[in-house]
């Protein structure tokens, strides 16, 4: 069965960090992207950041770039979100999902997401 | 990176058609042939629905369609059921690895 487990929310502090994983199975991990969506209560869908197969494109949302690194272990289906400086704003359900392709397009899997709260 | 404009409410009668719109730019929507499409019920992860413009995944319904014309996108659902009844989001590829996911659009049947 194809499957992603997020892992590593909590609630953090303003200004604290915190990381994320996302443990895939089913499927063979480094034949494609993969990214990190977040939906904040009540709110829309917003696009975090992506990765392609080997790492070589590496994507930020203007709202997380400096403050988050994106990165995966092909050789542990895994991918990973580090997030510093947290802001009140980053209060989300963070969703990871795999990208249809080695590079770009559709997200045709996703996790059930894992919640990050962050207090001022 | 701002989000992708759609209408913020859409609605129908079983059986009927409807069309959601989603504007983008000459960076983003307008350059690529590369939209996609995600339902999602409460409570859920989304589902994608449509990508590259036009292709459905496996498993997902022949009423459900894509296209892109210019800067603007478009998902067409056909012959509208009561599960279709949920919040509908556009994302599309915007360069530099990045993506864009538009506003969003509550389908009432």
């Amino acid at each position: 069965e194809v499957q992603l487990v997020e892992s590593g929310g909590g609630s953090v502090q303003a200004g604290r960090s915190l990381r994320l994983s996302c443990a895939a199975s089913g499927f063979t991990f480094d034949d494609y992207a993969m990214h990190w969506v977040r939906q904040a209560p009540g709110k829309g869908l917003e696009w975090v950041s992506g990765i392609s197969w080997n790492s070589g494109i590496i994507g930020y949302a203007d709202s997380v770039k400096g403050r988050i690194t994106i990165s995966r272990d092909n050789a542990k289906n895994s991918l990973y979100l580090q997030m510093n400086s947290l802001r009140a704003e980053d209060t989300a359900l963070y969703y990871c999902a795999k990208g249809i392709t080695m590079v770009r397009g559709g997200l045709d899997i996703w996790g059930q997401g894992t919640m990050v709260t962050v207090s001022s | 990176q701002s989000a992708l404009p759609q209408p913020a409410s859409v609605s129908g009668s079983p059986g009927q058609s409807i069309t959601i719109s989603c504007t983008g730019t000459s960076s983003d929507v307008g350059s690529y042939i590369l939209v996609s499409w995600y339902q999602q019920h409460p409570g859920k992860a989304p589902k994608l629905m449509i990508y590259e413009g036009d292709k459905r995944p496996s498993g997902v319904s022949y009423r459900f369609s894509g296209s892109q014309s210019g800067n603007t996108a478009s998902l067409r659902i056909s012959g509208l059921q009561a599960e279709d009844e949920a919040d509908y989001y556009c994302c599309s590829y915007a360069g530099s690895g990045t993506e864009v996911f538009g506003t969003g659009t509550k389908v009432t049947v």
